[in-house]
């Protein structure tokens, strides 16, 4: 597609609930990142995939958050038993590769909120 | 930590050029200086990076100083649609580098 795409836009849920967000990138992109922001704040790093495989998830902030890639396009973000901590927006970047500059082409995100 | 010290706010008047100031005081020899802005309810786009010459595209230009420990970016006509958050972030240009972003600086173009 044209652009990284994101869905769904909206989620509602309620905590303990398991969530799962999807994230198209851009064709051909090889790298995929996943970022979280909460309100008043910029963007923090979650994970970060080249191809299929999840090179750096640094950033998870713990076992509840996973991510997958299985054919290296589209890439899932699971969080289990959800908390109302939770709650922000999710970002899905995507880049040509992860070796030249570090050019993202963010999606629109999806919002979380857990009740 | 961002590495990198922006104001938290600054107004502009339509039409006129804005100027955001960024500091990297720490910034070593071979990081790079990115910006991306951030309009409400929309994920981060970029607008421009460098090492240390200055640099111009279609969008902005980025002015580096000569010892590298501050820049300015510089929308030469802001409009309105210009309103949003900048992030003035450093980087590697490496293999996997994750951007980590600040507070940023909140741009209000007033008519």
């Amino acid at each position: 597609g044209a652009g990284v795409s994101q869905t769904p836009s909206n989620k509602v849920t309620e905590k303990g609930k398991y969530v799962e967000l999807r994230c198209d990138p851009i064709s051909g992109h090889t790298a995929l990142y996943w970022y979280r922001q909460s309100l008043g704040q910029g963007p923090e790093f979650l994970i970060y995939f080249q191809g299929t495989g999840a090179a750096d998830d640094s950033g998870l902030p713990n076992d509840r958050f996973f991510a997958v890639r299985p054919e290296g396009s589209v890439s899932t973000l699971k969080i289990q038993r959800t908390e109302r901590g939770d709650s922000a927006v999710y970002l899905c970047a995507s880049s040509v590769d992860s070796s030249g500059a570090n050019v993202l082409t963010f999606g629109a995100g999806s919002r979380l909120t857990v009740l | 930590d961002a590495k990198t010290t922006q104001p938290p706010s600054m107004d502009c008047a339509e039409g006129r050029a804005a100027n955001l100031p960024c500091n990297h005081s720490t910034i070593s020899g071979n990081e790079y200086v990115y910006w991306y802005r951030q309009i409400h309810s929309q994920g981060p786009q970029y607008i421009i990076h460098g090492l240390k010459n200055n640099e111009t595209n279609e969008m902005a230009s980025l002015i580096i100083t000569e010892d590298r420990k501050s820049s300015t970016l510089i929308l030469p006509h802001a409009t309105l649609r210009d309103t949003a958050v900048y992030y003035c972030i450093v980087t590697f240009m490496e293999y996997g580098n994750k951007l980590v972003f600040g507070a940023g600086t909140i741009l209000r173009v007033k008519s």
